[in-house]
C-alpha cells in the first residue's frame, strides 16, 4: 500500500517550452501533496504544498507563476514548469500524505532543459 | 523554527558490521520523526517513524531507530549491514501541528563495503 507514482520519469525539453509532471497516489487518497526539488548531492527543498480543491501554498523564493500546481482530485496533483530554462533542470519529487501523517514519495522526475 | 542535523556526510561500514546514521533535531514541541532512504535516481522510500510510545522504533529492511528526548536524537541503526543498504539516508521532522510539512536533514551517504 501507499504507492505514489510520477510521470514522466525523465523529460528533456527545449528552453522556453512548458513541461507538466503528474503525481498520483495509487492506492490511497491524499488531501495534501508536496512538491520538492532536489539538486545533485543535496537534500530536498520544499517548493509548495498542494491541497485538493484549493490553491497551492508556495515556499519563499518559489515563483508561483513559473511552477503551476493543480490538485484537482484526491489522487492527482500536477506541477507545470512554464517556459522552462536550463536553470530549471533538476530532480522533482512529489509526496502524498497518507496514514498517520506520513509522507509517501514518488520516484521522482528528472527534468533536463536544453 | 524546527531543524534537523545529520552531522555526517558519509558513513562507511563493512558488510556484516553494525551501522549507525546519526540525526539530531530541534523543535519546540512534540516531534514526529522520520527516516527515509533514497537510492540513485529514485524518490525517497519510507523506512520508519516515531510519533509516540516506545522509544525504539522498528522499520523496514531490519532498520531501527531510537528516540532520545534528552539528547534530541533519533539515530538510525542496523545490527548487520548489507552492501545493498548503500544509499542516501534522510532524517526528517514534522511538528505535529505543522500541517504535515517535513523538515529534512542534509542527508548521509551510507557506503557498505563487502
Amino acid at each position: 500500500g501507499a504507492v505514489v507514482s510520477q510521470h514522466p520519469s525523465w523529460v528533456i525539453c527545449k528552453s522556453g517550452t512548458s513541461v507538466k509532471i503528474e503525481c498520483r497516489s495509487l492506492d490511497f487518497q491524499a488531501t495534501t501533496m508536496f512538491w520538492y526539488r532536489q539538486f545533485p548531492k543535496q537534500s530536498l527543498m520544499l517548493m509548495a504544498t498542494s491541497n485538493e480543491g484549493s490553491k497551492a501554498t508556495y515556499e519563499q523564493g518559489v515563483e508561483k507563476d513559473k511552477f503551476l500546481i493543480n490538485h484537482a482530485s484526491l489522487t492527482l496533483s500536477t506541477l507545470t514548469v512554464t517556459s522552462a530554462h536550463p536553470e530549471d533542470s533538476s530532480f522533482y519529487i512529489c509526496s502524498a500524505v497518507g496514514d498517520l501523517d506520513t509522507q509517501y514519495f514518488g520516484p521522482g522526475t528528472r527534468l533536463t532543459v536544453l | 523554527a524546527q531543524s534537523v542535523a545529520q552531522p555526517e556526510d558519509q558513513v562507511n561500514v563493512a558488510e556484516g558490521n553494525p551501522l549507525t546514521v546519526k540525526c539530531t533535531y530541534s523543535v519546540s514541541g512534540n516531534p514526529y520523526l522520520f527516516w527515509y532512504v533514497q537510492y540513485p535516481n529514485r524518490g525517497l522510500q519510507f523506512l520508519l517513524k516515531y510519533i509516540t510510545g516506545d522509544n525504539l522504533v522498528k522499520g523496514s529492511y531490519g532498520f531501527e531507530a531510537e528516540f532520545n528526548k534528552s539528547q534530541t536524537s533519533f539515530h538510525l541503526k542496523k545490527p548487520s549491514a548489507l552492501v545493498s543498504d548503500s544509499a542516501l539516508y534522510f532524517c526528517a521532522v514534522n511538528l505535529n501541528n505543522a500541517g504535515n510539512m517535513l523538515t529534512f536533514g542534509g542527508g548521509t551517504r551510507l557506503m557498505v563495503k563487502p
